[in-house]
């Protein structure tokens, strides 16, 4: 089935420093793919909306220069938190498919920020 | 816009029972897809079942079936012979047909206890 590989699965940066997490669609294309951010025993809250080979669509309240999303191949996108603080701590997961298949998600980014 | 709800935070069931997690869903459109996804401890985020809209008959995947009201707008999922492994936050899931982005209800941590 289809598989979806996300990496780094946790990484702890020091604040003001940049992180980049990628996304990867092994055996299938994806032209696009979702970005999450997940708290504690919460839902997923969608940040952006990410499309091969054009800009990112960002959802309502998201910081497009914090959250940097780029889409450069059909199976490969990449978030990167810049200037990162401890509030920008969190789970972060990635996901493509979609409609009638359902999404296949990434395993996850936990991110710590001191 | 289209909105879910899960009514129900936190459910517990004994290991070999029954349960049922509640789902409704509100929209204007008539062709979209349904899901329940399940996120373990390890917080990936599974597929375990999907129904398209036009489809009268209830999905069912082994152990998990689903009750599909589409009058109601209610899409219920049962997990029959509950076992161990089930403990999981489950979402409940909404996307139209020809749209990207699913819309994810707040979710139902499940404890099954042995």
């Amino acid at each position: 089935g289809a598989v979806v590989s996300q990496h780094p699965s946790r990484v702890i940066c020091k604040s003001g420093t940049s992180v980049k997490i990628e996304c990867r669609s092994l055996d299938f294309q994806a032209t696009t793919m979702f970005w999450y951010r997940q708290f504690p025993k919460k839902s997923l809250m969608l940040m952006a909306t990410s499309n091969e080979g054009s800009k990112a669509t960002y959802e309502q309240g998201v910081e497009k220069d914090k959250f940097l999303i780029n889409h450069a191949s059909l199976t490969l996108s990449t978030l990167t938190v810049t200037s990162a603080h401890p509030e920008d701590s969190s789970f972060y997961i990635c996901s493509a498919g979609g409609t009638g298949g359902g999404y296949t998600f990434g395993s996850g980014t936990r991110l710590t920020v001191v | 816009a289209q909105t879910v709800t899960q009514s129900q935070p936190e459910m517990s069931v004994q290991e070999a029972e029954t349960v049922t997690l509640s789902c409704t869903y509100d929209t204007s459109e008539n062709n979209y897809y349904l899901f329940w996804y399940k996120q373990p401890p390890s917080r990936q985020m599974i597929l375990v079942i999907r129904q398209e809209a036009y489809k009268q008959q209830n999905a069912t995947e082994n152990r998990f079936s689903v009750n599909f009201q589409k009058a109601a707008k209610s899409f219920s999922l049962k997990i029959s012979d509950s076992q161990l492994g089930d403990t999981a936050m489950y979402f409940c899931a909404f996307i139209l047909t020809n749209a990207g982005k699913s819309t994810f209800g707040d979710g139902t941590t499940l404890t099954v206890k042995p």
